[in-house]
């Protein structure tokens, strides 16, 4: 079955700066590939997604890339924000199951 | 729109004893989730709906975890016992679609947080 793994575990950056949180998949059939938001005791919710046609996605300050051969794929956040902070999972759908990486703690320090 | 309704947001129970949560996806949605996530972890699929029936339950522990979506909306997931490591915030999430190439956004409760004594 599908396999996700999502790196760091924890990233911390100044306000202002870029972050970057990379995930890698193991089944080559996944084509859908979303990245969720969760702050403290909320829900996750959607933030961007891409389909394995597209190879990146932008909206305002946050961007998705995926690299079908490498089976990786990136969130970038460009100018952070303190309401950045939060915990961000990604996700691949491979069949119909989809399966979330461990998660990354972003830290925006002002 | 109303969201993705749990109930019950919190539950403390000791070992052994048994919990239901109840979830009421969003009016339409065929597509029914519960994932459960542990402290520190991403959401892991316990069980999928599409109307009544199931898609996937294969890391559901089905000696312990039953679940049911009668008539294709409301969704119980029952644990019986609980066990130490039940401890979790558990999931439920609607999609209008799911499956195939037919990928759609999950839309996730709030949760509900079991701790198990």
């Amino acid at each position: 079955g599908e396999n996700v793994e999502q790196h760091p575990s924890t990233l911390s950056v100044q306000e202002g700066d870029s972050a970057v949180i990379k995930c890698t998949y193991s089944d080559s059939a996944s084509n859908y590939f979303p990245w969720y938001k969760q702050e403290l005791g909320k829900r996750p919710q959607l933030i961007i997604d891409i389909r394995s046609n597209v190879g990146e996605k932008k909206d305002q300050r946050i961007a998705v890339t995926l690299n079908k051969t490498a089976k990786h794929f990136s969130l970038h956040i460009t100018e952070t924000q303190p309401e950045d902070s939060a915990v961000y999972f990604c996700a691949a759908r491979g069949a119909q199951k989809l399966v979330f990486g461990q998660g990354t703690r972003l830290t925006i320090n002002p | 729109e109303a969201g993705v309704a749990q109930s019950p947001r919190y539950k403390i129970i000791e070992k052994r004893q048994s919990v239901a949560f109840w979830c009421n996806p969003i009016s339409g949605h065929a597509t029914l989730y519960w994932y459960q996530q542990i402290l520190g972890q991403g959401p892991k699929l316990l069980i999928q709906f599409q109307n009544n029936g199931v898609v996937d339950d294969s890391q559901l522990p089905k000696d312990r975890f039953s679940a049911e979506r009668l008539k294709g909306v409301d969704s119980t997931l029952k644990i019986q016992p609980a066990k130490l490591e039940d401890s979790a915030v558990y999931l439920c999430a609607s999609s209008p679609r799911g499956g195939g190439l037919n990928t759609g956004e999950l839309f996730f409760g709030e949760g509900s947080r079991l701790t198990v004594l």
